[in-house]
C-alpha cells in the first residue's frame, strides 16, 4: 500500500512569507507526528496528533507554528512570517496507534529554505 | 532532563562488524527504537526492544539493558549500503519518543 506522502518536496520562500506543508499519513493510522531536522542534526519533535486532536504541542518552536488535522487523515503544518532559522527538512510520520510499541513510518520530508 | 547519547560518527570496513552504542536518561521507559537514515532520505525502522536482551534480525541485532540505560545496535558483514546515520530513540513514560542526534556510519572498502 501507499506510504506516508508529503508535499511539496521542496519549498523555497522569502523571509516573512507564510508556508503550508502537507502530510498524507498511511490510511488507518490514527497517530501522526511532525518533526524538524536541520542538516546533520537529529529529529526535533514538533507536534503529535491522535485522531484530530493534538495532545502534545510542546515541541512547536513559537506561535508562528501551527498544525491541524482533519478527518483523522491529512495534516497541515503552517509557518507564518518565516525566518531563516526555520530552514530545515520537515518530516511527518504516522503509526497505527499513539501509544504502545508501534513503529513510526516516515514520509520523504519537505525541504524548506527561507531566503 | 531527558538525554540520549550516541557517538557522532564511526568508521568501519566492508565485511567487518560494528557496534553502535546508545545510552539514555529519560523520565520512564516504554521501549527503545533504532532507525536507519540514508543521506537525504527519511528514517526507516530497524528494531524495537522493550525487554532486556538481544533481538536479532538478519545482519542486524539490537541489545537492551534497562538497568544500565544502555542499548547497542550490532551490524555484521557490513556492506557499502550500510553507510547511513543510525538513530536511537526512547519512548518515555508519556509514550513520547525522545530522539538521539544519530551516529553517522562510514563504511570503507
Amino acid at each position: 500500500g501507499a506510504g506516508v506522502s508529503q508535499s511539496p518536496s521542496n519549498k523555497v520562500t522569502e523571509k516573512g512569507k507564510d508556508v503550508e506543508l502537507r502530510c498524507d499519513p498511511i490510511s488507518g493510522h490514527t497517530a501522526l507526528y511532525w518533526y524538524r531536522q536541520s542538516l546533520g542534526q537529529g529529529l526535533e519533535f514538533l507536534i503529535y496528533f491522535q485522531g484530530n486532536s493534538a495532545p502534545d504541542k510542546s515541541g512547536l518552536p513559537s506561535d508562528r507554528f501551527s498544525a491541524e488535522r482533519t478527518g483523522g487523515s491529512v495534516s497541515t503544518l503552517t509557518i507564518q512570517r518565516t525566518q531563516q532559522e526555520d530552514s530545515a527538512v520537515y518530516l511527518c510520520a504516522s503509526s497505527p496507534e499513539g501509544l504502545g510499541g508501534y513503529e513510526q513510518y516516515f514520509g520523504p520530508g519537505t525541504r524548506l529554505t527561507v531566503t | 532532563g531527558q538525554n540520549i547519547d550516541q557517538p557522532t560518527e564511526m568508521t568501519a570496513t566492508e565485511g567487518a562488524i560494528v557496534q553502535i552504542n546508545c545510552t539514555y536518561q529519560t523520565s520512564g521507559f516504554n521501549g527503545l527504537f533504532w532507525y536507519q537514515q540514508h543521506a537525504g532520505e527519511a528514517p526507516t525502522f530497524l528494531s524495537y526492544n522493550v525487554l532486556d536482551g538481544l533481538e536479532e534480525k538478519g545482519r542486524f541485532s539490537s541489545f537492551l539493558s534497562r538497568s544500565k540505560g544502555y542499548s547497542y545496535l550490532l551490524l555484521k558483514e557490513l556492506q557499502m549500503k550500510d553507510s547511513a546515520s543510525y538513530l536511537c530513540a526512547v519512548r518515555d513514560s508519556n509514550y513520547q519518543l525522545i530522539w538521539g542526534a544519530g551516529t553517522k556510519l562510514i563504511i570503507k572498502p
